[in-house]
């Protein structure tokens, strides 16, 4: 067990609606990552914040978007959904978000698209 | 931009004997980490080991380690005695010190299959 906690465990969702994924880092984590896992795409990072902030952003959609919360847990919202959305979204933590982070994952959300 | 490429998408092996996974990866950067993380049927993404660009010691952490050429940008990742628990896929990944944040940069993945 990492620490970090995500929920829901799995999603299922038709097209076009929108869902949101939540994360809590381990105890004493200020960055969060988010990462998307797909048979086609791999593992690609979507989305850091560190304190509330947005650290950096990779290969996120426009359709997705994230936040950090003052109590430090992260919500990533994705809408208009797409059958291509269909994939294992983790979440991470890190203490710093400064290099080198070394990044605890959590168990991942299982989004199914139909 | 950096990339990371594992050759093998498919390896097997038996319990007991050593395996070796390969990882290539591009970069002009010379500060930044390594990882190997592993990805069992359950899904978790465990981190194996992980090598600091400057340090010439290879890592080890009691059944894996590492070879690290840095000059020809290879970090392979070796199991010794292979327990069917290895059963699992293996990504390699990267982090340069030199970009925004702190993202890792994974592989397409390894799956190993360990046999009795």
């Amino acid at each position: 067990d990492s620490g970090v906690t995500q929920t829901p465990k799995h999603l299922i969702t038709a097209t076009g609606q929108r869902v949101t994924l939540r994360c809590s880092p381990r105890s004493g984590d200020l960055s969060v990552y988010w990462y998307q896992q797909s048979l086609d795409q791999g593992l690609q990072f979507l989305i850091q914040y560190y304190n509330g902030e947005e650290r950096a952003k990779g290969n996120i959609l426009e359709r997705f978007s994230a936040q950090q919360f003052p109590d430090l847990h992260s919500e990533l919202n994705l809408s208009s959904l797409e059958l291509g959305d269909s994939a294992l979204y983790f979440c991470a933590s890190s203490v710093s978000g400064s290099f080198p982070a070394e990044q605890y994952f959590g168990p991942g959300t299982r989004l199914t698209v139909t | 931009a950096q990339t990371v490429t594992q050759s093998q998408p498919e390896m097997s092996v038996q319990e007991a004997e050593t395996v070796t996974l390969s990882c290539t990866y591009d970069t002009s950067e010379n500060n930044y980490y390594l990882f190997w993380y592993k990805q069992p049927p359950s899904r978790q993404m465990i981190l194996v080991i992980r090598q600091e660009a400057y340090k010439q010691q290879n890592a080890t952490e009691n059944r894996f380690s590492v070879n690290f050429q840095k000059a020809a940008k290879s970090f392979s990742l070796k199991i010794s005695d292979s327990q069917l628990g290895d059963t699992a896929m293996y990504f390699c990944a990267f982090m340069n010190q030199n970009q925004a944040g702190t993202a890792l940069i994974f592989g397409k993945g390894t799956t190993l299959s360990v046999s009795s």
